[in-house]
């Protein structure tokens, strides 16, 4: 069983929708959730950036973190065609550099 | 200023080759990870060097091997190519010491495109 799964899509919604994307994950040591964006044969782009549990708002973007369930969400409002792209969550232990990637959701919004 | 930056952008080899790829971190970070992304599949770590010395390892054979130089930029080494090795090769910098104990950004260059023929 992978340290992080989520759900490699592909997921397609129509311009203007809202996007939620999940990750969940089996080791509780983690304390440091990230979500990346990253477009076709590019690097990843840092979205969001959270700390333990609780909520983080960014613009269109919410990340969510719920230790208790080991599952981590982000939710993108007013989704745009520019919005298309592999999604990658990622976490990290407290002290550790090395970050845990889950596979990537790719995300299309049609216009 | 400058993001990350990462040379060559391409690479095509043949199996047993060797390749070595290189890394600029941001200007005043002083921290390098190395991940490998499978196309298809989430980033994996291999190396993270900090202060020119090696800080974490990755599950990956001793074919791979790292460097970091005095002005933190860093080198990533495969030896015996396989056709296993083709993938993106990804570096991520960070201010490093004591705030990975922290909200510590990594910040990704464009990465490597490796091709093993």
């Amino acid at each position: 069983q992978k340290e992080v799964e989520q759900d490699p899509g592909p997921l397609s919604v129509p311009e203007g929708a809202i996007v939620s994307l999940n990750c969940t994950y089996s080791n509780s040591a983690f304390q440091y959730f990230m979500w990346y964006r990253q477009y076709s044969r590019k690097g990843p782009e840092l979205l969001m950036y959270t700390y333990s549990s609780g909520n983080k708002e960014d613009g269109r973007f919410t990340a969510q973190v719920d230790k208790s369930s080991k599952y981590i969400s982000l939710f993108i409002r007013d989704s745009q065609p520019s919005d298309s792209a592999t999604y990658l969550c990622a976490m990290k232990k407290e002290g550790a550099q090395k970050l845990v990637f889950g596979q990537g959701t790719r995300l299309t919004i049609n216009p | 200023d400058a993001g990350v930056t990462q040379s060559p952008t391409h690479l095509i080899k043949t199996r047993g080759q060797h390749v070595t790829l290189r890394c600029s971190p941001i200007s005043g970070h002083k921290s390098v990870s190395w991940y490998q992304q499978v196309l298809g599949q989430g980033p994996q770590f291999i190396f993270q060097y900090y202060e020119k010395e090696e800080r974490g390892r990755g599950n990956f054979p001793d074919r791979f091997s790292a460097r970091q130089f005095p002005n933190y930029s860093s080198e990533l080494n495969v030896n015996a190519l396989l056709l296993g090795d083709s993938a993106l090769y990804l570096c991520a910098s960070s201010l490093g010491g004591i705030r990975d104990r922290a909200l510590n950004e990594q910040f990704f260059g464009p990465g490597t495109r490796l091709t093993v023929l």
